[in-house]
């Protein structure tokens, strides 16, 4: 099985800040890579797919780069509804697997 | 607009069996494939399993903690995904997602249901 691994796991930032979170596939999974921002009581919402294909409705402040094996999803300007958990996911190959995620709270 | 309803959820004891399912509307279902994916209580997310399309031969992939134990299966008259969950574990406790995959190069999960608790307990 692909391992993802998500650093930090958590992240305290400010409204206006800049964040990035950085998510390792343990093999090379080309593009096959999306972001999902789930916030608390609420499924997860699509953000990023193929690693930095922006999903239809979600503002540009959102932003993924990375092939292969790193990747990294970049949020501007925080605003307090983009204070969230967010999960990478690799669809390269089965099984399915997602990293662990990284909570991002208001500092 | 796209929607996925999950429904089924609910208390059982361990062993025992329990099946969910997922209405669909705003889209055509039989198209795509279709995937569960869970969340044990403050955990992260696992996948459970997918079934493709028609096209595809309605075949299903399955992680391996609930290979052999659980059956997706849908049906696209009913614009329906069901999961058929069997030999139930303490472990399996979690709110269960349905979600469709869109093909760009690969599937990937572009929409979400709400999700549905399944709780395993005595």
């Amino acid at each position: 099985d692909i391992q993802m691994t998500q650093s930090p796991s958590s992240l305290s930032a400010s409204v206006g800040d800049r964040v990035t979170i950085t998510c390792r596939a343990s093999q090379g999974i080309g593009s096959s890579l999306a972001w999902f921002q789930q916030r608390p009581g609420k499924a997860p919402k699509s953000l990023i797919y193929a690693a930095s294909s922006l999903q239809s409705g979600v503002p540009s402040k959102f932003s993924g780069s990375g092939s292969g094996t790193d990747f990294t999803l970049t949020i501007s300007s925080l605003q307090p509804e983009d204070f969230a958990t967010y999960y990478c996911q690799q669809y390269n190959s089965y099984p399915i697997t997602f990293g662990q995620g990284t909570r991002l709270e208001i500092k | 607009e796209v929607q996925l309803v999950e429904s089924g959820g609910g208390l059982v004891q361990p062993g025992g069996s329990l099946r969910l399912s997922c209405a669909v509307s705003g889209f055509t279902f039989s198209d795509h494939y279709m995937d569960w994916v869970r969340q044990a209580p403050g955990k992260g997310l696992e996948w459970v399993g997918r079934t493709r399309n028609k096209a595809n031969s309605y075949t299903t992939e399955y992680a391996a903690s609930v290979k052999g134990r659980f059956t997706i299966s849908r049906d696209d008259s009913k614009n329906s995904l069901y999961l058929q969950m069997n030999s139930l574990k303490t472990e399996d406790t979690a709110v269960y997602y349905c979600a469709r995959s869109v093909v760009v190069a690969a599937p990937y999960l572009d929409y979400w249901g709400q999700g549905t608790l399944v709780t395993v307990s005595s």
